[in-house]
């Protein structure tokens, strides 16, 4: 199985500020890496999918990038709905495994 | 707008079944492949399962192959997952979640329903 590490686990953030969080896989996964974001109580979200594109109606602020097992969600100016938890997801190939998850609070 | 709502959700005991059931809408149901991911309390995602549009192609996480069973009912929009012999780790919330179309054969999740919450305990 693929095994996913994010860094950083936490990070303290103040609106406008640019958040870098990075994902690591344990074995190169080419462009299949997804990120989504969960608020508190609420269902993931996907924000970006094959590492950089953008999901439809996902703030420009977010970016992805990176290949083979290193890669990187920017938030480029963070908001306040912008606080919650971040994970990342390979795709390469099943089983399907998430990193443990970013929490960016205040 | 795409629609999933997961029911059957409840507390079990330990070797105990559950069928849990999502009812997809706003979106034509048998073009899509559809995965179940859950989520222990105050814990990370885990992948369980996986069905092609047509359900002829199945995966599941090792932690639950040979006791739990997805399916799918395409005539009714409904995705499904029986879960057996279960354990004090299965506590979780369950989403069902649609597969993008457009990550290839990637499988990246992007409309989930609001989760079920499965309690096993004595």
């Amino acid at each position: 199985d693929i095994q996913m590490t994010q860094s950083p686990s936490s990070v303290s953030a103040s609106v406008g500020d640019r958040v870098t969080i990075t994902c690591q896989a344990s074995q190169g996964i080419s462009s299949w890496l997804a990120w989504y974001q969960q608020k508190p109580g609420k269902a993931p979200k996907l924000l970006i999918y094959s590492a950089s594109s953008l999901q439809s109606g996902v703030p420009s602020r977010f970016s992805g990038s990176g290949s083979g097992t290193d890669f990187t969600l920017i938030i480029s100016s963070l908001q306040p709905e912008d606080f919650a938890t971040y994970y990342c997801q390979q795709a390469n190939n099943f089983p399907l495994t998430f990193g443990p998850g970013t929490k960016v609070h205040i | 707008q795409v629609q999933l709502v997961e029911s059957g959700g409840n507390l079990v005991k330990p070797g105990g079944s559950l069928r849990l059931s999502c009812a997809a809408s706003g979106f034509t149901f048998s073009d899509y492949y559809m995965n179940w991911i859950r989520q222990a309390p105050g814990k990370g995602l885990e992948w369980v399962s996986y069905i092609s549009s047509s359900g002829s192609t199945i995966f599941y996480a090792d932690s639950v192959k040979g006791r739990f069973t997805i399916s799918r009912d395409n005539a009714k929009n409904s995705l499904y997952l029986q879960m057996n012999s279960l354990r004090a780790e299965d506590t979780a919330v369950y989403y069902c979640a649609r597969v993008s179309p457009l990550g290839g054969s990637g499988s990246y999740s992007d409309s989930w329903g609001q989760g079920t919450l499965v309690t096993v305990s004595s």
